[in-house]
């Protein structure tokens, strides 16, 4: 059974670093066929796409976060991990992390974690 | 970005009825549209992906279908558990950007 956990503060500083780790269960997250992504849900509305990385070296990130955002993997420890610099109110959300498979002729998140709140507030 | 328009925006129905939910790309993404149930406090869960393809353990009252650039989820008898919000999601290219979904109210 594979189980996405996050963890992290659930609150932190305007200006300061927004950093959460996904705990991964039930599948190593060097298997190829994964990207391993991160999702945000603003309170009442829809959700949206961060970044994600593979363990091939795949790498992508939501271009208006681009220069904000880092996704790595830690495979000895099977998490991956989210880093958001100089957040600030609008960065308070609900964060997903979820498994992205990436196939021949189909794309989806078919694994999410439960979702952390992280309130960004002085 | 591709565009999702989703309609409606919310949704009244009982139960057993025949519900379907419409999603609009900006251009055109193939089949490469998933939809999404959520329930308050929980995560999306995957129902169908490449437009029509039923997720595992999904009940067959799901179904989606294509036709362009619109994409439709139906859920035939509905059902209480069914009650939730409803997102199509594009995964044709980055930021797989989700509609602004569709939420279910028992009427």
């Amino acid at each position: 059974q594979v189980l996405l956990q996050e963890s992290g503060p659930g609150l932190v500083k305007p200006s300061q670093t927004l950093s959460l780790t996904c705990s991964v269960s039930g599948v190593s997250i060097s298997s190829g066929t994964y990207y391993w992504s991160w999702l945000r849900q603003p309170a009442g509305t829809t959700l949206e796409w961060l970044g994600r990385v593979s363990s091939t070296g795949g790498i992508n990130y939501r271009p208006s976060l681009n220069s904000r955002v880092t996704v790595s993997l830690d495979t000895s420890k099977n998490h991956f991990s989210l880093d958001l610099r100089s957040v600030t109110a609008a960065d308070t959300a609900v964060y997903y992390c979820a498994r992205y498979f990436s196939g021949w002729d189909s794309d989806y998140f078919d694994y999410w974690g439960q979702g952390i709140l992280v309130t960004v507030s002085s | 970005d591709i565009q999702m328009t989703q309609s409606p925006s919310s949704l009244s129905a009982s139960v057993g009825d025949r519900v379907t939910i419409t999603c609009r790309a900006s251009q055109s993404i193939s089949t490469y549209l998933n939809w999404y149930q959520q329930k308050p406090g929980k995560a999306p869960k995957l129902l169908i992906f490449a437009a029509s393809t039923l997720q595992g353990g999904v009940p067959s009252r799901f179904s989606g279908s294509r036709s362009g650039t619109d994409f439709t989820i139906t859920i035939t008898s509905l059902q209480p558990e069914d009650f939730a919000t409803y997102y199509c999601q594009e995964s044709y290219m980055a930021p797989y950007t989700f509609g602004q979904g569709t939420k279910l109210e028992i009427k």
